[in-house]
Parts: C-alpha cells; sequence; structure tokens
C-alpha cells in the first residue's frame, strides 16, 4: 500500500531560525496536503498541492511539490512560537479517495 | 458553521467496557472519517464513508470496533468490549469529497480504557 514518510520527526529550532519538513512517497501522488496540528489539538488543514513542481506561499511558509509528484517539502522562515505545533502532510494516489498521513514533524521553538 | 463536532470529548472507561464516539459533519459535506492518534502509530485511518455508506473498513483493527453512519448528519464509533491498548484520542473528520477537498477535524475524543 502507499506510505507516505516524513522526515525529521522532531524538530528544535531557536525563534528566528528557518525550519524545513520533508514528505516522501512510494508511490506517485495526485495531490499532496499539509496539515499543522498545535499541542493538545486537532490537524486543520494548510494547503493542498497538485501541480508537478508547485510552489506555493503563506506568509511565512513555503509548500513545494516535486517534478516527479512523489516528494513535498514546508519550509517556515523565521520562525515564531506561535508555529509550534506538528506538521502532517497527507497524499493520495490517482482515483483513491483515501489520504495517507506521514507520521509528522514536531516542531518545537525556542523563545 | 460549528465544524466537526464530536462527542465526548474525554472518556474514561474500564476494560471490557463498552465505548461509543460521536460524530457530527459539516452540513453538507458527503464524506467522513475516523481516524485513531496514537504517539506509537500516528494518526491511522479506522473507516470511511461517503453519502453515509461505509466504503472502507480495512482500518478497523478488530471485531471489536463497529462505526455507523445513519443519516447524513450522525456518525458512530463502538468500541465493544474496550481494552487498555485502544486508548487513543479519536478524530472524526469530513469532507466535500474524499482526497480532493481538505479534511475538516473534530476536536477529537481522548479515550483512556483502565
Amino acid at each position: 500500500g502507499q506510505q507516505v514518510m516524513q522526515i525529521p520527526q522532531y524538530q528544535h529550532v531557536q525563534e528566528g531560525e528557518d525550519f524545513t519538513t520533508y514528505c516522501n512517497s512510494s508511490t506517485t501522488l495526485s495531490n499532496i496536503q499539509w496539515y499543522k496540528q498545535r499541542p493538545g489539538g486537532h490537524p486543520v488543514f494548510l494547503i493542498q498541492l497538485v501541480k508537478s513542481g508547485e510552489v506555493k506561499k503563506q506568509k511565512r511558509l513555503t509548500f513545494q511539490f516535486g517534478e516527479a509528484k512523489k516528494n513535498s517539502s514546508l519550509h517556515i522562515t523565521a520562525t515564531q512560537t506561535t508555529d509550534v505545533g506538528t506538521y502532517f502532510c497527507a497524499g493520495s494516489g490517482a482515483g483513491s479517495y483515501q489520504l495517507t498521513f506521514g507520521k509528522g514533524t514536531k516542531l518545537s521553538v525556542i523563545p | 458553521d460549528a465544524g466537526v463536532i464530536q462527542s465526548p470529548r474525554h472518556e474514561v472507561t474500564e476494560m471490557g467496557q463498552e465505548v461509543t464516539l460521536r460524530c457530527k459533519p459539516i452540513s453538507g459535506h458527503n464524506s467522513l472519517f475516523w481516524y485513531r492518534q496514537t504517539m506509537m502509530r500516528g494518526l491511522e485511518l479506522l473507516i470511511y464513508f461517503n453519502n453515509n455508506v461505509p466504503i472502507d473498513d480495512s482500518g478497523m483493527p478488530e471485531d471489536r470496533f463497529s462505526a455507523k453512519m445513519p443519516n447524513a448528519s450522525f456518525s458512530t464509533l463502538k468500541i465493544q468490549p474496550s481494552e487498555p491498548r485502544d486508548s487513543a484520542v479519536y478524530f472524526c473528520a469530513s469532507s466535500l469529497f474524499p482526497a480532493t477537498y481538505e479534511q475538516y477535524f473534530g476536536p477529537g475524543t481522548r479515550l483512556t480504557v483502565t
């Protein structure tokens, strides 16, 4: 079955430093979504990427979908304490109803 | 919109007891998902409903787990009998369409089985 691997599992950064999490799929994806889960909270949708090589930005967050549509990344510039949480990628294959979630990257920001 | 509503938010029960978790999806969404989240296994899809019909329950751990969706605005996940290894946070999520639209998660039910 489809597997989505996410690295790193944990990341501790000083406030103001950049942060990147990477997502790799065992199969080609039709789309990839990113979610953020605050401590004690529930996953909240951030963005969806569908095109090969697509890059989207949300303020300090930059999302990228690989050319082969098998990998993706999320980069946060100049982290803030409000960025704390776990970031999940979730992908689906062509014709699939199912989103497969990665294990997530837990981001801690040291003020 | 109130978002996805789940109840109870916390449930503590003894091993062997029946547990029922409830979910009200966002009005107009035709897809509903039940997930389980643990530290060890992450976020796992248990079952998916489309237009109130169970489409894939391959993620349901075993026969002790069952889920129903009697109408478009209500779903239940039942565990009978419960075991300590069922302790987890259970999320319900709804979507306009299975995989091409974002999923809206409820606040979750934290289940502890002692």
